[in-house]
């Protein structure tokens, strides 16, 4: 059973371009968390999907983030024109429904140049 | 909101030492909890959890953690570490019951392992 996958690992965008992050769940996961790690950080919470469904957004930047989880494929996580102080890893996390363990995928580093 | 507490940034031993990672919350609410690693440029592997029953939680590589309902802690240790312990350990908090199940993290404690 292949872990929670993501894409790509690393990333690199100059200030204004568009970065777009995928996450594909574990095999009969539902639920798909996203969340931010800056520098000396621990890890906060952005946003919180089901199939189709945005459940909780309260974490996500009011402007240039947006979050999707179509019924088919990839969850993705979209932030538009970037700035230096979206360098971060940014973590995606599922779990099946009904359960609270959340299994993490091994992150996307964005570097905004 | 949660918060996470993890007193300490950085916690340096000796290989075959034992270690305690400091974990408390504020909550008013029944709470699950979870310890999870992270190693250099890798994402998270969950440790152990407490979702309910024994307050004392074995997880994986020998180490365990014992939940304080009275202390609002959440407290991870190990009698003997070894040199692949060193790595980046996060204690996160979600609220029992919440239909929402967001993770609160704490900010990490860098445990290096010196041989």
């Amino acid at each position: 059973n292949a872990g929670v996958m993501q894409n790509p690992r690393h990333l690199v965008r100059r200030r204004g371009q568009e970065a777009r992050l995928r996450c594909s769940p574990m095999k009969g996961h539902s639920h798909v968390y996203w969340y931010r790690q800056l520098p000396e950080e621990g890890l906060k919470f952005m946003v919180y999907l089901q199939k189709e469904n945005i459940i909780d957004e309260s974490g996500m930047p009011k402007e240039r983030f947006s979050a999707e989880f179509p019924k088919e494929g990839p969850s993705i996580l979209r932030i538009q024109q970037v700035v230096r102080g979206d360098s971060a890893a940014y973590f995606c996390a599922s779990s099946p429904k009904g359960q609270y363990e959340q299994y993490f995928g091994p992150g996307t580093r964005l570097t905004v140049t | 909101a949660q918060s996470v507490t993890q007193l300490d940034s950085q916690v340096p031993v000796f290989e075959e030492a034992p270690v305690e990672l400091r974990c408390n919350y504020s909550s008013s609410v029944s709470v699950y909890l979870f310890w999870y690693v992270q190693y250099p440029n890798q994402g998270l592997q969950l440790l152990l959890k407490y979702l309910s029953g024994s307050t004392l939680v074995k997880g994986i590589n020998g180490f365990e953690a014992e939940f304080n309902k009275s202390q609002t802690s959440f407290h991870l240790r190990k009698p003997s570490v070894h040199i692949s312990d060193t790595a980046e350990y996060f204690c996160a908090v979600s609220e029992r019951g919440s239909t929402l199940g967001r993770l609160y993290f704490g900010r990490g404690t860098q445990l290096t392992v010196w041989p």
